[in-house]
C-alpha cells in the first residue's frame, strides 16, 4: 500500500464545475504540498500547509491531520486547469524526502 | 527574477555511456532537491542538498548514480553506465532553506528527459 493515496486517478469535468481531489497518508507529517504538473512536464507549487486551510484564486487546499487527510478544491472549473494534480507529504522525523502521491489527472471540458 | 533552470532539456545516450545533468537554483536559495519521474509513475525522491551540511543521498537507486552541488549553488546529477532503466525526466527544485526544506514551498525546473537506448 502506498504511503500516499490520491483519488480519484482521473477525473473529467464540464467546465464550471467544482473539483474535488482527495490525498489520504499513512505517515506522521510536518507538511503537505500540492503541485501542479502540466502536459509537457513543468510543475507548479500550488500549497503547503501543515493545518486548516489555504486559498488562492480558485484553488482551495484543507488538511485534516487527525484524519490524515486534504483535499484540493477547484471552484469555477476551467479548461487550462486540465493537468496532473500531486499530492506529496513531508513525513515527521529525521528524513527529508518527500512522498509524492501517483497523481490525479484531470481533464476540464468546455 | 530567473527561476530554475536545468541542463540539457533532452538527452538521449546509449546503454553504458555516462551522463552529467545540470540544475541551476534560484539565486539565494540554500537546498536544492533532485526527483526522477520515469514514464507512467509518480515522482521519486533521489537526493537533498542543504547549504553546507552533508546530502541526503538516501533516494539514489544504486552506486551508479551520484550528485555534487559545487559553492552551496549549481548542482550536478551523474549517471554511470546508464541503464535503459535510467530513462526517465529528471526534476530538480529548490527553496529557500530556511526552515528546514521541505516545509517550504518547492519551485521545479523543467526537467531534463533521459533516453537510453
Amino acid at each position: 500500500k502506498n504511503e500516499v493515496e490520491q483519488s480519484p486517478q482521473n477525473l473529467t469535468a464540464q467546465e464550471g464545475e467544482f473539483i474535488t481531489i482527495n490525498c489520504s497518508y499513512s505517515v506522521g507529517i510536518s507538511a503537505l504540498h500540492w503541485l501542479q504538473q502540466h502536459p509537457g512536464g513543468g510543475i507548479v507549487s500550488l500549497f503547503m500547509l501543515s493545518s486548516g486551510k489555504k486559498k488562492h484564486g480558485r484553488l482551495i487546499a484543507t488538511i485534516n491531520i487527525q484524519e490524515k487527510h486534504s483535499s484540493l478544491h477547484i471552484t469555477a472549473s476551467h479548461p487550462r486547469d486540465s493537468a496532473v494534480y500531486i499530492c506529496a507529504v513531508c513525513q515527521d522525523g529525521a528524513t527529508n524526502k518527500l512522498i509524492f502521491g501517483t497523481g490525479t489527472l484531470l481533464a476540464v471540458q468546455p | 527574477g530567473a527561476g530554475v533552470s536545468q541542463s540539457p532539456s533532452n538527452k538521449v545516450t546509449e546503454k553504458g555511456k555516462d551522463v552529467e545533468l545540470r540544475c541551476d537554483p534560484i539565486s539565494g536559495h540554500t537546498a536544492l532537491y533532485w526527483y526522477r519521474q520515469s514514464l507512467g509513475q509518480g515522482l521519486e525522491f533521489l537526493i537533498y542538498f542543504q547549504g553546507n551540511s552533508a546530502p541526503d543521498k538516501s533516494g539514489l537507486p544504486s552506486d551508479r548514480f551520484s550528485a555534487e552541488r559545487t559553492g552551496g549553488s549549481v548542482s550536478t546529477l551523474t549517471i554511470q553506465r546508464t541503464q535503459q532503466e535510467d530513462s526517465a525526466v529528471y526534476l530538480c527544485a529548490s527553496s529557500l532553506g530556511v526552515m528546514g526544506g521541505y516545509q517550504e514551498t518547492q519551485y521545479f525546473g523543467p526537467g531534463t528527459r533521459l533516453l537510453v537506448l
